[in-house]
């Protein structure tokens, strides 16, 4: 079952702007993970972070975790256009080698 | 990166027949594999689990009987739907992680299959 929910479900801005996502989970978790997926295509691995943690960067993206609020945020900065596609954030939980996908944000970055 | 392919990547099949699609992982060692199955503008949804030389294990809900799973090397699993129907029509996803790769936890995904029932 999905126990990740995203927010929001769509999301539409401008080139240059930041994008922010937020996911929500239900479970206790080892890792949270974000993925991209073009249209139509395969899943991209975007970044882990660990139960342990609170922010990590890479490049544009910037997560952060709140193990208290069992919630994640995916900020992407200076978007592109070629950042459009459909993010989910994934979770992997401490009882299982499972990893359950939110909903997705699928987002459109305008020229 | 660790690369997961999938074959085909597209297929068009009439009712009642079987689809077999195959998963592998190209360049490392994947013990364990996963299914996934998503509809149009909808999340991937975990099938089963699938490890090498023994049986998958199914998510609840789905018929392991129409999805058989097969494991039998530490590169390959193959998905077959069985008897297909046009409501199993989807995008199939199969994905392997790489234990070799140390506490990374990383999975990758393969390209997707899209299977059409008419």
């Amino acid at each position: 079952s999905q126990q990740g929910e995203e927010d929001p479900q769509a999301l539409s801005i401008q080139e240059g702007e930041n994008a922010t996502m937020n996911c929500s989970y239900k479970t206790s978790i080892n890792n949270l993970q974000w993925y991209r997926q073009n249209s139509g295509r395969g899943l991209v691995h975007l970044i882990l972070i660990r139960s342990n943690e609170r922010e990590k960067h890479s490049g544009r993206l910037r997560v952060t975790l709140d193990t208290s609020k069992k919630s994640s945020s995916l900020l992407i900065t200076a978007s592109r256009a070629a950042d459009t596609a459909s993010y989910f954030c994934a979770t992997r939980e401490t009882s299982g080698s499972r990893l359950t996908f939110g909903e997705g944000t699928q987002l459109t970055v305008n020229p | 990166g660790a690369v997961v392919s999938q074959h085909p990547s597209w297929v068009i099949c009439k009712s009642g027949t079987s689809v077999k699609i195959e998963c592998r992982s190209l360049d490392f060692q994947a013990t364990t594999m996963f299914w996934y199955r998503q509809f149009p503008k909808q999340s991937l949804m975990l099938m089963a689990t699938s490890n090498e030389g023994s049986k998958a294990t199914y998510e609840q809900g789905v018929e392991k009987d129409k999805f058989l799973i097969n494991h039998a090397s530490l590169t390959l699993s193959t998905l077959t739907v069985t008897s297909a129907h046009p409501e199993d029509s989807s995008f199939y996803i199969c994905s392997a992680r790489d234990y070799g790769s140390g506490p990374t936890d990383t999975q990758y995904f393969g390209p997707g299959t899209r299977l059409t029932v008419l």
